[in-house]
């Protein structure tokens, strides 16, 4: 059964830096691409992030791009995403989602499991 | 058109069929395929459907999604009280260059 389980969200000052993980098991994590997708409360889902198994190709969303990194650790099952300069419209839940593909940027891959989310809350 | 677009609330009776509409532009609907998501609330995003209409192992045939031009549906017939929840549909968009998600559409069972 796939598990992905995040972690690291908390409540931060606008301008601060935070740094998001996400665990996976259940599946051979370094054969797909992996996903960050938000989700503001009462409002919809959002990309944020892609990154390929190889983690050579990585894509965001123009409201991230420049402040957000994303990685991987193969070797530890884990996806990250490094968060700077947050503002208080980065206020959301952030899942993390398994691919179905090993390139984020395959047009016929879509996401097929969700974590819970982690919640990251940006205000003064 | 960089936006999927749907109606934000629908509703049904038990038993009835439902359908939700999603619509976009030649960037994601038109070109690529589209997959529908469950949220029941507090929980994470479930597949439904994808590739315009697969259903994964395991999600009910009461289920079907298609796709005419840049808009597509999903449809659910048979209306269950546990099928009250929010609905996304998503597409690859070429300009953003990563998935796109429609508004989303609050199913209400009456």
């Amino acid at each position: 059964e796939v598990q992905l389980v995040e972690s690291g969200g908390a409540l931060v000052q606008p301008g601060r830096s935070l740094r998001l993980s996400c665990v996976a098991s259940g599946f051979t994590f370094d054969d797909y691409a992996m996903h960050w997708v938000r989700q503001a409360a009462g409002k919809g889902l959002e990309w944020v992030s892609g990154i390929s198994w190889n983690s050579r190709s990585i894509g965001y969303a123009d409201s991230v791009k420049g402040r957000f990194t994303v990685s991987r650790d193969n070797a530890k099952n884990s996806l990250y995403l490094q968060m700077n300069s947050l503002r208080a419209e980065d206020t959301a839940l952030y899942y993390c989602a398994k691919d179905v593909r090993g390139y984020y940027y395959d047009d016929s891959g879509y996401c097929d499991s969700w974590g819970q989310g982690t919640l990251v809350t940006v205000s003064s | 058109q960089s936006v999927l677009t749907q109606p934000p609330s629908a509703s049904g009776t038990p038993g009835q069929r439902v359908t939700i509409s999603c619509s976009g532009g030649n960037s994601n609907i038109g070109s690529k395929a589209v997959n529908w998501y469950q949220q029941i609330p507090g929980t994470a995003p479930k597949l439904l459907i994808f590739g315009n209409n697969q259903r994964p192992s395991g999600v009910p045939g009461r289920f079907s999604g298609s796709k005419s031009g840049t808009s597509a549906s999903l449809a659910i017939s048979g209306l269950q009280p546990e099928d009250e929840a929010d609905y996304f549909c998503a597409s690859w968009n070429d300009s953003l260059n990563g998935p796109l998600f429609g508004g989303g559409t609050k199913l209400t069972v009456l």
